[in-house]
């Protein structure tokens, strides 16, 4: 089965700084990378995702990066704000998704 | 769009109760829905994925007979904890895609916090 790591477990930035999360993943089969934003007692909520038929894809503040060759994917925040703090999780998709254990992303005011 | 809704939010009850838990798609149809588990501070972890007019099929380690699933509709699965003890304490929580086939975005419920005492 696939297995997805991500890092850092912990991430502190300062507003306004960028924060980067990144993941590794098991099966070359996996065509489907998402990430998720979980608030503390909340439901998971789908931010961005990209499948393997593309290298980068950006939706305002985010973006994300996927190298196929090397099995790794990454979640890039710009201009980071207080409400970007929460719990992040990246996935992979073989059919069923597998994820991340988790970054704990803090914004400093 | 692609909203999933999940019932009840919390649950408390005591140890040897079963315990029904629903999600449903309101706004599509899902042939497949997944259950997962959360412990505090640690990933969601899949328990089964529910198959529309089918058994579910269950992770490692799952206990189906522990672990109830009927998905009698294309919009509604239930999990049903049987003869709940403390250690089934956790954070249920459901999704569901509006998609078929690998590589569909998953939604997620608001999920059922459960408490056994």
């Amino acid at each position: 089965g696939e297995n997805v790591e991500q890092h850092p477990s912990t991430l502190s930035v300062q507003e306004g700084d960028s924060a980067v999360i990144k993941c590794t993943y098991s099966d070359s089969a996996s065509n489907y990378f998402p990430w998720y934003k979980q608030e503390l007692g909340k439901r998971p909520q789908l931010i961005i995702d990209i499948r393997s038929n593309v290298g980068e894809k950006k939706d305002q503040r985010i973006a994300v990066t996927l190298n196929k060759t090397a099995k790794h994917f990454s979640l890039h925040i710009t201009e980071t704000q207080p409400e970007d703090s929460a719990v992040y999780f990246c996935a992979a998709n073989d059919y069923k998704l597998s994820f991340g254990a988790g970054t704990t992303v803090t914004v400093r005011a | 769009g692609a909203v999933v809704s999940q019932h009840p939010s919390w649950v408390i009850c005591k140890s040897g109760t079963s315990v029904k838990i629903e999600c449903r798609s309101l706004d599509f149809q899902a042939t497949t829905m997944f259950w997962y588990r959360q412990f505090p501070k640690q990933s969601l972890m899949l328990m089964a994925t529910s198959n529309e007019g089918s058994k579910a099929t269950y992770e490692q380690g799952v206990e189906k007979d522990k672990f109830l699933i009927n998905h009698a509709s294309l919009t509604l699965s239930t999990l049903t904890v049987t003869s709940a003890h403390p250690e089934d304490s956790s954070f249920y929580i459901c999704s569901a895609s509006p998609g078929t086939g690998e590589g569909q975005p998953q939604h997620f419920g608001d999920g059922t916090r459960l408490s056994i005492l």
